[in-house]
């Protein structure tokens, strides 16, 4: 079955480095994603990696992949009020790529 | 820049009452959907389609239905709306399987 899950809060303090976690259950995952909402607006994409990498990084952001354990994480460096925001992983299916399944989200609350 | 608008931000509705949620994208994208997002439960599918006039059911279609008529439009149908429909409605769109584009959302509250 397609289930993907997340913790729903992280709070971190400014300056410091944030990791969000999530779970997926489907091992034919093609694409694994990472987006971002932010307070009264849609979701946007952050970064995303193929099945068939162990690890991305973008600037600030870090993305691991374990598929052994079915794990994805996010790190977040130097973490800024302005990252405050929901973030979901979402994971794209084999043989249905057009259709994502996305965790129930992570608020992360950064403070002073 | 692309863009995903949702015609309204903000509905409240009685139980009962046909509700109508209009999305367009400015974008060509084929592919269009309609989530539904709950604290707690994440987003969760109720409809989408890969073309005009071609729908299929996401995980949670009970309730809802939709229209494609043309490319740019997709719209989203509660016939009579009920109290737990109340919830953010999202919009998005995507061309293959790379990017959803996600519009601002509807918040809808059935009373």
């Amino acid at each position: 079955g397609e289930d993907v899950e997340q913790s729903l809060f992280l709070s971190v303090r400014e300056g410091d480095s944030s990791v969000i976690n999530c779970t997926y259950t489907d091992s034919s995952s093609t694409y694994l994603y990472w987006y971002k909402q932010e307070p009264g607006a849609g979701l946007q994409l952050l970064t995303y990696i193929f099945s068939n990498m162990d690890m991305k990084q973008d600037q600030r952001l870090t993305v691991l992949l374990n598929k052994k354990d079915k794990h994805l994480s996010l790190r977040i460096a130097d973490t800024q009020t302005g990252d405050s925001a929901i973030y979901f992983c979402a994971e794209s299916l084999r043989g249905n790529t057009d259709k994502l399944i996305f965790g129930t989200g992570t608020r992360l609350q950064v403070f002073p | 820049d692309v863009k995903v608008t949702q015609s309204s931000r903000y509905l409240v509705k009685r139980t009962g009452e046909k509700v109508f949620l209009e999305c367009v994208q400015d974008m060509d994208h084929e592919n269009m959907f309609w989530y539904r997002q709950d604290p707690g439960l994440g987003l969760r599918l109720i409809y989408f389609s890969y073309d005009v006039k071609m729908k299929e059911k996401g995980d949670i279609p009970e309730g809802y239905s939709v229209s494609r008529e043309k490319k740019e439009r997709f719209s989203l149908i509660l016939e009579s709306a009920s109290t737990n429909q109340t919830s953010m409605y999202l919009c998005a769109s995507s061309q293959g399987r790379f990017q959803l584009f996600f519009g601002e959302g509807s918040r809808l509250t059935v009373l």
